[in-house]
């Protein structure tokens, strides 16, 4: 149980196009979800909180207008890089917190990511 | 704030030995809970063990323990009998209790010699 789909897995596109990733939790539902992102061979850093129903809560320099966020329903969120520049290429990995009832913790279940290239 | 720090970019260990990754933390809650994840090189996060602070037993999980040394701050991933599969990056995270914000550190890239 408690796994977290991404799509698509790989993504490149032009520059000035947006891109939009889907998070799913397939067999829960998630009322937060997080996205991170993350720089070869660098740690992960969270950019957004995304909570259902709600505005998204962003990270300090994270670009709202850039990277739109919406959780639309219990078990999707999706991420959108709007005019996307070279310097979005990333990984952007989601995950969505589920409480665990074996370590008595809320967890966060990590999607598989996906790779944005923009040439 | 929290802060976690991972001294080991890298290492490489033999197959079969025991393995330690280096982590210590900052943080000025009372409460928190530390995490270690693996990251093979398709990317996926793999959620390896959990330790909350007023834990009094070291977690453990499998081949997987943590070095919890609340005092010095520090909580050491231990990896015993390594497997050729265990190459993979390792994260250290904490996050507050009450809060589900994941804080990561740098990582430890480890490669495991047949």
């Amino acid at each position: 149980g408690a796994v977290v789909s991404q799509h698509p897995s790989r993504v490149i596109c032009k520059s000035g196009t947006s891109v939009k990733i889907e998070c799913r939790s397939l067999d829960f539902q998630a009322t937060t979800m997080f996205w991170y992102r993350q720089f070869p061979k660098k740690s992960l850093m969270l950019m957004a909180t995304s909570n259902e129903g709600s505005k998204a809560t962003y990270e300090q320099g994270v670009e709202k207008d850039k990277f739109l966020i919406n959780h639309a329903s219990l078990t999707l969120s999706t991420l959108t890089v709007t005019s996307a520049h070279p310097e979005d290429s990333s990984f952007y990995i989601c995950s969505a917190a589920l409480l665990s009832s074996g370590r008595g913790i809320r967890e966060q279940f990590f999607g598989p990511g996906t790779r944005l290239t923009v040439l | 704030a929290q802060k976690i720090t991972q001294t080991q970019p890298g290492m490489f260990v033999q197959e079969k030995e025991a393995v330690t990754l280096d982590c210590t933390y900052d943080t000025s809650d009372p409460s928190y809970g530390l995490f270690w994840y693996k990251q093979p090189s398709s990317g996926e996060m793999i959620f390896l063990i959990y330790q909350g602070s007023y834990d009094q037993q070291n977690a453990t999980e499998g081949r997987y323990s943590l070095n919890f040394q609340k005092a010095r701050k520090s909580a050491n991933l231990v990896i015993s009998a390594s497997q050729l599969g265990d190459s993979a990056m390792y994260f250290c995270a904490m996050r507050p209790f009450g809060n589900e914000k994941l804080t990561f550190g740098t990582g430890t890239r480890l490669t495991i010699i047949p």
